[in-house]
């Protein structure tokens, strides 16, 4: 089973702060998810990666296969920007049941 | 378009009761799945559909059904609820295997 770690776990910053959140995943992937939680519980999905970084307006998502990690990184951060982000695997080999997401880490960002 | 939708948002049963929550998407997406999310988990898969009648199970599916007799839809069914159940469940859909998911708002289910 791959398991799938998050850090932090809760993070606190001010408004204009440069953000990052790690994920770490323990056995071979064909993809990762990052996933955005709003407060009031809607799931959006914000990227999906096999190598390399994606980049969407302030946000950037870079994956390193080898080292079996990504981050998420939040440029200029807002208050909007406060949810929780969740890191989602689809293991190799993997069918339809193959996501696996991390726990999430709670992101607060203050003016 | 309203994409895809859950129904009802917020449930209260009883120990014992059948529940079904609903999930409706206007996407003709082929996979259909469906999570719940609690306290200190992350989001658990219960079961998922590649087509029309055509399920399996997840990682958490004891005491649930599922059916899909039209692509749009993938009701959920908790045949006995528990209060281990109560939770909050999230129907999600994609177009291809290991594609983009996209979720819905979600359900409440609170099981007394």
């Amino acid at each position: 089973k791959n398991e799938v770690e998050q850090s932090p776990q809760n993070l606190t910053a001010q408004e204009g702060e440069f953000i990052t959140i790690n994920c770490s995943y323990s056995v071979g992937i064909s993809a990762l998810h990052w996933l955005q939680q709003h407060p009031g519980g809607g799931i959006v999905s914000l990227f999906m990666l096999s190598s390399g970084k994606k980049k969407h307006g302030r946000l950037i998502a870079t994956i390193n296969i080898q080292e079996k990690h990504s981050s998420l990184h939040i440029t200029a951060s807002h208050p909007r920007d406060s949810a929780v982000y969740i890191c989602a695997v689809r293991s190799i080999g993997g069918g339809a049941d193959g996501l696996t997401f991390g726990k999430g880490t709670h992101l607060i960002i203050q003016p | 378009d309203a994409g895809i939708t859950q129904s009802p948002r917020y449930k209260i049963t009883e120990t014992g009761r059948q529940v079904t929550l609903m999930c409706h998407q206007t996407w003709s997406h082929s996979y259909m799945f469906w999570y719940r999310q609690d306290l200190g988990h992350g989001l658990r898969l219960i079961y998922y559909s590649a087509a029309a009648d055509i399920t399996d199970k997840g990682e958490v599916p004891d005491g649930y059904v599922v059916s899909r007799s039209k692509t749009e839809n993938f009701p959920l069914t908790l045949e006995s609820a528990t209060r281990s159940q109560t939770s909050v469940y999230f129907c999600a859909s994609s177009a291809l295997q290991g594609d983009t998911q996209y979720f819905g708002p979600g359900t409440r289910l609170t099981v007394l």
